[in-house]
């Protein structure tokens, strides 16, 4: 049982760059989140998404965007790389909102360098 | 708006001694409020959370939180530390978000357990 589980793990781009971060959950949970962590700032929520094919905007979504093609994906893409979005990224899953008793489950995380 | 405070980013006790982390609250409604723990490298795991009833909530690895509305907090206890509780804490409150609700962290305390 894999969890939550983000690839890559890590990663450096140079500023411009365009990738797209993966997250796969395996515990058929309809919402899905991405977080950035930075020092001294916890974790703020860029984008999440309540079910397959819907999207919504966060705490911090510029210079992201998100799609879930798939119930059991979510991926964060960076269209054009900046040395401020230098931080850890965290995918995390809920069966539903996280309101009442339902936990979210967080990956490991991926740890990006802009340069 | 609901936000979370923690006091402190970083707290140092000696190993057997008790542990206080301390988390305030704003909410116009009554919260659910959640306690998570990063160890290093890690991503973050569920200790305990408070959604309604009893207002004493134990969680993992020995930790307890007390939610009390007068105050307005859901400060974290463990009476006591080990080094293997060295970690990052996040207090969160579930917030509503566009009719969604989701996680919204506090910057976080760091515990450092010295021998």
């Amino acid at each position: 049982n894999a969890g939550v589980t983000q690839t890559p793990k890590f990663r450096v781009l140079k500023t411009g760059q365009s990738m797209t971060l993966l997250c796969a959950q395996d515990m058929n949970h309809e919402y899905m989140y991405w977080y950035r962590q930075d020092p001294g700032m916890g974790l703020r929520l860029i984008h999440y998404s309540v079910g397959e094919g819907t999207t919504a905007k966060g705490e911090v979504p510029d210079g992201y965007n998100v799609s879930r093609l798939k119930k059991q994906n979510f991926l964060l893409g960076l269209e054009s790389a900046a040395p401020s979005q230098t931080s850890v990224y965290f995918c995390a899953s809920s069966y539903m909102g996280t309101g009442g008793s339902t936990e979210a489950f967080f990956g490991q995380g991926t740890r990006l360098t802009v340069v | 708006a609901q936000s979370v405070t923690q006091l402190g980013s970083h707290v140092s006790v000696s190993e057997g001694a008790l542990v206080l982390l301390r988390c305030n609250y704003s909410s116009s409604v009554p919260p659910y409020l959640f306690w998570y723990v990063q160890y290093p490298n890690q991503g973050l795991q569920l200790l305990l959370k408070y959604t309604t009833g009893a207002t004493l909530v134990k969680g993992i690895n020995g930790f307890e939180a007390e939610f009390k509305k007068s105050e307005t907090s859901f400060h974290l206890t463990k009476p006591s530390a080990h080094m293997s509780d060295a970690a990052e804490y996040f207090c969160a409150v579930s917030v509503l978000n566009s009719g969604y609700s989701t996680l919204t962290f506090g910057k976080g305390t760091m515990l450092l357990v010295s021998p």
